[in-house]
């Protein structure tokens, strides 16, 4: 079946540790997106790849930056994670058309930051 | 500008009961509307969504909503409530011609009581 992947689906890390969150799709999508979903909170969108264009939102922090290597991979870099990252990230994609963007999810990774 | 707004951040019901979480939005152009549902650890899952055309959209797992442009609302409703529907919903909002970014509401957490 054609999906979205994240790897890992649960990761710690320590204070100012640099981690890396993978999301991979089999859909063959042109846009990717990276939300932000801390607890008991509705997803915040950090940025979107529209192809190999990089859109990022206003009050995204420095602090997470990512990469697109190419259409089926995407990876989100938080360079120095605070306490306040700690959170689930959710990946998803979607594909541009004449209408809405769908956009389906992968099953997120959860980050602990001790 | 487009907004969402769920209102009740907990519903609680029995099982069998009708299910009903609301959603009102606002937007100054014809909206694409859309219900999600997420699991506890797990990504979000399309349950329906309202593009064009007919007003009562049908989902899975027996929900369905129903569009009503002038009362700006899109209500999800279930008839008769299941175990397994106790998760989190979230109603969303984009409109064509953007850039495809989900407008989401805060949430509402469903209870389904034996």
């Amino acid at each position: 079946d054609a999906m979205v992947i994240q790897n890992p689906r649960y990761q710690v890390t320590q204070f100012g540790k640099p981690v890396t969150l993978s999301c991979s799709q089999t859909l063959n999508h042109n846009v990717m997106y990276w939300y932000q979903q801390k607890s008991s909170q509705a997803p915040k969108l950090l940025f979107h790849y529209y192809d190999k264009d990089f859109n990022n939102e206003a009050d995204t922090p420095d602090n997470f930056q990512s990469r697109r290597p190419n259409t089926s991979f995407c990876f989100l870099d938080i360079r120095s994670p605070g306490l306040g990252d700690a959170a689930m990230y959710l990946c998803a994609t979607s594909i541009e058309g004449p209408t809405y963007n769908e956009q389906f999810f992968g099953p997120g990774t959860r980050l602990t930051v001790l | 500008a487009q907004s969402v707004t769920q209102l009740g951040s907990h519903v609680s019901v029995s099982e069998g009961a009708l299910v009903l979480l609301r959603c009102n939005y606002s937007s100054s152009v014809p909206p694409y509307l859309f219900w999600y549902v997420q699991y506890p650890n797990q990504g979000l899952q399309l349950l329906l969504k309202y593009t064009t055309g007919a007003t009562l959209v049908k989902g899975i797992n027996g929900f369905e909503a129903e569009f009503k442009k002038s009362e700006t609302s899109f209500h999800l409703t279930k008839p008769s409530a299941h175990m397994s529907d106790a998760a989190e919903y979230f109603c969303a909002v984009t409109v064509l011609g953007g850039t495809g970014k989900l407008i989401f509401g805060q949430g509402t957490t469903l209870q389904v009581k034996p």
